[in-house]
């Protein structure tokens, strides 16, 4: 079956320090990756995303690669600020669905403090 | 102004009751799904619907119905509420079915039940 295991469920930092959340999966077909962000009292919204492994994604300073060999998809950051804390999420998108169906990790909380 | 909106944003019932939640998206989408967050788990994927057929089904019981009513209109129906079901309703919508287009969410119907 397909999941999806974040087990970082808190990240506190310090702004400007550099951030390293870790992911694995698992899927038997070929995967699109998602890092998705929650801010509080809000609905997710798409970070970025990965359709090939070893590819690069980026967006706003956050850059994500996935590995094929063991099944890993980092998401890391240079320098954080204050208003990046929310709740980050590993998604896995499914190949037999035609990637419609999103599988979510638990999320890691990020808080970066002043 | 909100591209996605659901109603209410909160809503209480009691056990074996039933209640609709509404979604209603303005972003000119064929896709439409819903997910559930309740406290215990990740995010779940529950419908996905394409030009109002539905596509993906994840949820196994069927006290859960969506209704889509037009293409921009994906309500979800819960019949014989029980507690566990008390969680945040989240909608979304992409611009087509298949392909890992990106999922626009809403801002979500928490349910709670009593």
């Amino acid at each position: 079956g397909n999941s999806v295991t974040q087990m970082q469920g808190q990240v506190t930092l310090s702004e400007e320090e550099f951030l390293f959340i870790n992911c694995t999966y698992s899927t038997t077909g070929y995967p699109t990756l998602f890092w998705y962000v929650q801010y509080p009292g809000e609905g997710p919204q798409l970070l970025l995303k990965v359709t090939t492994a070893n590819n690069k994604g980026s967006s706003r300073g956050f850059e994500a690669t996935y590995d094929k060999g063991t099944t890993s998809f980092h998401l890391q950051k240079a320098s954080v600020q204050e208003s990046d804390s929310a709740v980050y999420y590993c998604v896995l998108g499914d190949q037999e669905s035609n990637y419609n169906v999103l599988y979510f990790g638990s999320g890691t909380k990020l808080t970066v403090e002043p | 102004d909100p591209k996605i909106i659901q109603k209410p944003k909160y809503l209480v019932a009691v056990t074996g009751s039933e209640k609709i939640l509404i979604c209603e998206q303005y972003l000119g989408h064929n896709a439409m799904y819903w997910y559930r967050q309740s406290a215990k788990k990740p995010l779940e994927f529950m419908f996905s619907y394409s030009y109002q057929k539905l596509m993906d089904n994840q949820t196994a019981s069927s006290r859960f119905q969506p209704q889509s009513s037009k293409k921009n209109h994906l309500d979800l129906q819960i019949t014989a509420l029980k507690p566990d079901d008390s969680a945040t309703y989240f909608c979304a919508s992409s611009q087509d079915a298949g392909g890992a287009y990106e999922q626009y969410f809403g801002p979500g119907t928490r349910l709670t039940v009593l």
